[in-house]
């Protein structure tokens, strides 16, 4: 049973496409987030979720819209697709929102902008 | 703010040798500090952690000692495998946020 899981695990669209990843989590976990990996496998957190509420964006553009419909999901939707969004994009959670529990992250989705 | 900083990349050894990967933080208050490993493909794991200062994480022959007094958290490991090629991560948390090192490639050769 996978703990995170997120679909798709590959994407490939066009610029100016919009386009969602699905993350989910059998952990019972409170915390979810959304990391972007660029080639050079710099790490960025985008958004941090606690129970649904958005605690955390991190000066991400407003074209990305995450979402948690419930404590499980956290979804990102992308607008208006553009080159360099081309990334790894990795979703985690984490017991509570608190300094001494660690992540678990998903497989990641590799999204290719043309 | 907080910061991380890992030895930069990407670092060669032979099966069996030492393996050091410096990491140091900038952090105010008491934060928790964590070793991530990414192998080829895959999404990162936790390797160790420590949560208080002189604490020793230690996992899978890695280890990594909290040292508050020169805001370090270095990995070590006494004898390297192929199978340990990987991206490693310094992390830390504070307050609820994270923030990751820029990732050290480690390749083991045979």
């Amino acid at each position: 049973d996978t703990a995170v899981s997120q679909t798709p695990k590959y994407l490939v669209t066009q610029m100016g496409n919009d386009k969602s990843i699905k993350c989910e989590q059998n952990l019972g976990h409170d915390t979810m987030y959304w990391y972007k990996q660029d080639s050079k496998k710099f790490l960025k957190i985008m958004f941090s979720y606690n129970n649904k509420e958005l605690i955390i964006n991190e000066t991400v553009p407003n074209r990305f819209s995450p979402k948690s419909p419930d404590k499980a999901h956290l979804n990102l939707h992308i607008n208006s697709l553009e080159l360099g969004d081309s990334a790894v994009y990795f979703c985690a959670s984490s017991l509570i929102f608190g300094a001494s529990y660690e992540q678990y992250f998903g497989p990641g989705t590799r999204l290719t902008v043309t | 703010g907080n910061s991380v900083t890992q030895m930069e990349g990407p670092v060669t050894l032979s099966e069996e040798a030492f393996l050091t990967i410096n990491c140091t933080y900038t952090a105010t208050g008491y934060p928790s500090l964590f070793w991530y490993v990414q192998y080829p493909g895959e999404g990162l794991q936790l390797l160790l952690k420590a949560t208080k200062a002189d604490d020793k994480g230690s996992n899978k022959g890695f280890e990594a000692t909290y040292r508050k007094e020169t805001t370090s958290f270095h990995l070590e490991k006494g004898s390297v495998q192929v199978s340990d090629s990987a991206v490693y991560f310094c992390a830390l948390t504070n307050a609820g946020k994270s923030t990751f090192g820029d990732g050290t490639t480690l390749t083991v050769k045979p």
